[in-house]
Protein backbone atom coordinates (compact mmCIF):
# COMPACT_ATOMS: atom_id res chain seq x y z
CA UNK A 1 0.00 0.00 0.00
CA UNK A 2 1.53 3.81 0.02
CA UNK A 3 3.38 4.63 2.35
CA UNK A 4 4.25 8.55 3.70
CA UNK A 5 7.59 8.83 5.24
CA UNK A 6 8.34 11.55 7.92
CA UNK A 7 11.47 12.28 9.35
CA UNK A 8 12.96 13.00 11.93
CA UNK A 9 10.64 11.34 14.25
CA UNK A 10 11.45 13.25 17.09
CA UNK A 11 14.11 16.52 17.91
CA UNK A 12 15.25 18.46 20.59
CA UNK A 13 16.47 22.19 20.08
CA UNK A 14 17.30 25.29 21.64
CA UNK A 15 15.00 28.02 21.46
CA UNK A 16 15.26 30.70 18.08
CA UNK A 17 16.99 27.78 15.74
CA UNK A 18 15.32 26.25 13.10
CA UNK A 19 14.08 23.07 12.63
CA UNK A 20 13.36 21.12 9.12
CA UNK A 21 10.80 17.91 8.61
CA UNK A 22 10.33 16.02 5.70
CA UNK A 23 8.14 13.96 4.33
CA UNK A 24 8.07 11.82 1.18
CA UNK A 25 5.38 9.61 -0.38
CA UNK A 26 7.72 6.26 -1.21
CA UNK A 27 5.52 4.59 -3.50
CA UNK A 28 3.49 7.57 -5.23
CA UNK A 29 3.49 10.72 -6.70
CA UNK A 30 1.81 13.44 -4.58
CA UNK A 31 0.84 16.69 -5.50
CA UNK A 32 -0.45 18.02 -3.10
CA UNK A 33 0.34 16.82 0.61
CA UNK A 34 -0.76 18.26 3.98
CA UNK A 35 0.62 19.42 7.25
CA UNK A 36 -1.29 19.34 10.47
CA UNK A 37 -0.06 19.78 13.94
CA UNK A 38 -1.65 17.96 16.56
CA UNK A 39 -1.47 18.93 20.21
CA UNK A 40 -1.61 16.30 23.30
CA UNK A 41 -5.43 14.96 23.42
CA UNK A 42 -6.68 17.26 20.66
CA UNK A 43 -7.34 16.34 17.43
CA UNK A 44 -5.76 17.47 13.71
CA UNK A 45 -5.09 21.00 13.27
CA UNK A 46 -4.18 21.60 9.09
CA UNK A 47 -1.95 24.00 9.01
CA UNK A 48 -1.37 24.35 4.72
CA UNK A 49 -1.60 22.62 1.82
CA UNK A 50 1.41 21.67 0.02
CA UNK A 51 1.38 22.29 -3.78
CA UNK A 52 4.15 21.01 -5.99
CA UNK A 53 5.81 23.44 -7.63
CA UNK A 54 3.64 26.17 -6.01
CA UNK A 55 3.37 28.52 -3.58
CA UNK A 56 1.28 26.46 0.05
CA UNK A 57 -2.06 27.22 1.28
CA UNK A 58 -1.88 27.96 4.84
CA UNK A 59 -4.91 28.26 7.17
CA UNK A 60 -5.94 30.76 8.91
CA UNK A 61 -4.19 31.71 11.69
CA UNK A 62 -0.86 30.01 10.37
CA UNK A 63 2.51 32.58 10.25
CA UNK A 64 3.63 31.62 6.67
CA UNK A 65 6.88 33.21 7.54
CA UNK A 66 6.99 31.01 10.42
CA UNK A 67 6.17 27.52 9.18
CA UNK A 68 7.99 27.38 5.49
CA UNK A 69 6.45 25.03 3.14
CA UNK A 70 8.14 23.54 0.18
CA UNK A 71 7.48 20.73 -2.10
CA UNK A 72 10.08 20.63 -4.88
CA UNK A 73 8.97 17.87 -6.26
CA UNK A 74 6.48 14.95 -6.63
CA UNK A 75 7.27 13.26 -3.71
CA UNK A 76 9.09 15.26 -0.91
CA UNK A 77 7.85 18.31 0.42
CA UNK A 78 9.25 19.82 3.82
CA UNK A 79 8.32 21.91 6.74
CA UNK A 80 11.02 23.88 8.57
CA UNK A 81 9.96 25.51 11.38
CA UNK A 82 11.93 29.04 11.75
CA UNK A 83 12.94 30.69 14.81
CA UNK A 84 11.35 28.03 16.43
CA UNK A 85 10.16 28.73 20.52
CA UNK A 86 8.51 26.57 22.88
CA UNK A 87 4.89 27.06 22.10
CA UNK A 88 6.07 25.31 19.09
CA UNK A 89 6.20 22.39 20.65
CA UNK A 90 3.98 20.00 18.91
CA UNK A 91 3.40 16.86 17.17
CA UNK A 92 3.47 17.57 13.55
CA UNK A 93 2.02 15.25 10.95
CA UNK A 94 2.42 15.16 6.85
CA UNK A 95 -0.04 13.13 5.00
CA UNK A 96 -0.54 12.68 1.20
CA UNK A 97 -3.41 11.81 -0.60
CA UNK A 98 -3.18 8.77 -3.43
CA UNK A 99 -5.85 7.04 -5.21
CA UNK A 100 -7.66 4.00 -3.71
CA UNK A 101 -10.72 2.23 -4.39
CA UNK A 102 -12.12 5.15 -6.59
CA UNK A 103 -11.26 7.51 -3.89
CA UNK A 104 -8.36 9.43 -2.82
CA UNK A 105 -7.27 8.39 0.55
CA UNK A 106 -5.22 9.76 3.22
CA UNK A 107 -2.27 8.01 4.08
CA UNK A 108 -0.41 10.06 6.92
CA UNK A 109 3.61 9.87 8.33
CA UNK A 110 4.34 8.56 11.47
CA UNK A 111 5.04 12.44 13.05
CA UNK A 112 7.18 14.48 14.24
CA UNK A 113 7.61 15.47 18.14
CA UNK A 114 9.16 18.57 18.59
CA UNK A 115 10.57 19.91 21.80
CA UNK A 116 11.44 23.54 22.10
CA UNK A 117 13.87 24.22 24.80
CA UNK B 1 -16.07 25.56 5.67
CA UNK B 2 -17.29 22.21 6.97
CA UNK B 3 -17.16 21.56 10.86
CA UNK B 4 -17.06 18.36 12.04
CA UNK B 5 -18.37 17.84 15.56
CA UNK B 6 -17.70 14.08 17.03
CA UNK B 7 -19.17 12.09 20.07
CA UNK B 8 -18.44 11.15 22.70
CA UNK B 9 -15.02 12.86 23.45
CA UNK B 10 -14.32 9.37 25.44
CA UNK B 11 -15.74 5.88 25.72
CA UNK B 12 -15.16 3.39 27.93
CA UNK B 13 -16.68 -0.06 27.01
CA UNK B 14 -16.40 -3.57 28.45
CA UNK B 15 -14.65 -6.29 26.37
CA UNK B 16 -17.06 -7.96 24.08
CA UNK B 17 -19.69 -4.55 24.12
CA UNK B 18 -20.25 -2.51 21.36
CA UNK B 19 -19.07 0.48 20.79
CA UNK B 20 -21.05 3.60 19.10
CA UNK B 21 -19.29 6.86 17.82
CA UNK B 22 -21.38 9.98 15.95
CA UNK B 23 -20.22 12.67 13.95
CA UNK B 24 -22.19 15.68 12.49
CA UNK B 25 -21.00 17.67 9.66
CA UNK B 26 -21.97 20.82 8.38
CA UNK B 27 -20.89 20.84 4.66
CA UNK B 28 -23.86 18.94 2.65
CA UNK B 29 -21.40 19.27 -0.27
CA UNK B 30 -19.29 16.96 1.40
CA UNK B 31 -18.95 13.13 -0.06
CA UNK B 32 -16.26 11.13 1.54
CA UNK B 33 -16.03 10.50 5.28
CA UNK B 34 -13.17 8.50 6.68
CA UNK B 35 -12.39 6.88 9.62
CA UNK B 36 -8.87 7.19 11.30
CA UNK B 37 -7.62 5.24 14.34
CA UNK B 38 -5.08 6.56 16.18
CA UNK B 39 -2.96 4.36 19.11
CA UNK B 40 -0.74 6.81 21.59
CA UNK B 41 2.34 8.58 19.89
CA UNK B 42 1.25 7.17 16.47
CA UNK B 43 -0.14 7.73 13.34
CA UNK B 44 -3.76 7.73 12.59
CA UNK B 45 -4.50 4.68 10.27
CA UNK B 46 -7.55 4.49 7.88
CA UNK B 47 -9.88 1.98 9.58
CA UNK B 48 -12.92 2.11 7.29
CA UNK B 49 -14.69 5.08 4.79
CA UNK B 50 -17.46 5.49 2.92
CA UNK B 51 -18.65 7.68 0.34
CA UNK B 52 -21.97 9.69 -0.21
CA UNK B 53 -23.25 6.78 -2.53
CA UNK B 54 -23.60 4.69 0.19
CA UNK B 55 -25.91 4.43 3.20
CA UNK B 56 -23.43 1.32 5.42
CA UNK B 57 -20.24 -0.57 5.47
CA UNK B 58 -19.28 -2.79 7.13
CA UNK B 59 -15.53 -4.40 7.31
CA UNK B 60 -15.37 -7.70 9.81
CA UNK B 61 -16.04 -6.38 13.13
CA UNK B 62 -16.23 -2.47 12.04
CA UNK B 63 -18.62 -0.59 10.50
CA UNK B 64 -19.82 2.84 9.17
CA UNK B 65 -23.62 4.39 8.65
CA UNK B 66 -24.10 7.51 6.77
CA UNK B 67 -27.30 9.57 6.71
CA UNK B 68 -26.82 12.22 4.54
CA UNK B 69 -30.30 14.17 4.82
CA UNK B 70 -29.41 14.55 8.61
CA UNK B 71 -25.96 15.38 7.70
CA UNK B 72 -24.27 12.36 10.64
CA UNK B 73 -22.41 9.42 10.28
CA UNK B 74 -21.39 6.66 12.91
CA UNK B 75 -18.99 4.12 13.54
CA UNK B 76 -19.84 1.10 15.04
CA UNK B 77 -17.15 -1.29 16.77
CA UNK B 78 -18.73 -4.58 17.69
CA UNK B 79 -17.37 -7.64 19.88
CA UNK B 80 -14.81 -5.16 20.91
CA UNK B 81 -11.05 -6.04 22.32
CA UNK B 82 -8.78 -4.17 24.69
CA UNK B 83 -6.69 -3.72 21.12
CA UNK B 84 -9.59 -1.45 19.48
CA UNK B 85 -8.12 0.85 22.27
CA UNK B 86 -7.31 4.26 21.14
CA UNK B 87 -8.49 7.53 19.72
CA UNK B 88 -10.38 7.41 16.90
CA UNK B 89 -11.09 10.44 14.48
CA UNK B 90 -14.07 10.81 11.81
CA UNK B 91 -13.50 12.88 8.63
CA UNK B 92 -15.32 15.03 6.41
CA UNK B 93 -14.06 15.80 2.86
CA UNK B 94 -15.76 17.49 -0.36
CA UNK B 95 -15.10 16.33 -3.63
CA UNK B 96 -12.31 13.59 -4.67
CA UNK B 97 -9.80 15.63 -5.86
CA UNK B 98 -6.00 14.65 -4.32
CA UNK B 99 -5.79 18.37 -3.13
CA UNK B 100 -9.19 18.43 -1.39
CA UNK B 101 -8.79 18.56 2.50
CA UNK B 102 -10.58 16.48 4.99
CA UNK B 103 -11.83 18.49 8.13
CA UNK B 104 -11.79 16.17 11.17
CA UNK B 105 -14.21 15.78 14.29
CA UNK B 106 -12.02 16.12 18.22
CA UNK B 107 -11.80 12.74 18.11
CA UNK B 108 -13.12 9.93 20.79
CA UNK B 109 -10.79 8.11 23.24
CA UNK B 110 -12.40 4.66 23.15
CA UNK B 111 -11.33 2.64 26.03
CA UNK B 112 -11.69 -1.55 25.65
CA UNK B 113 -11.52 -2.62 29.64
CA UNK B 114 -10.47 -6.57 29.53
Amino acid sequence: GAVVSQHPSWVICKSGTSVKIECRSLDFQATTMFWYRQFPKQSLMLMATSNEGSKATYEQGVEKDKFLINHASLTLSTLTVTSAHPEDSSFYICSASHAGAGANVLTFGAGSRLTVL
Amino acid sequence: GENVEQHPSTLSVQEGDSAVIKCTYSDSASNYFPWYKQELGKRPQLIIDIRSNVGEKKDQRIAVTLNKTAKHFSLHITETQPEDSAVYFCAARRGNNAGNMLTFGGGTRLMVKP
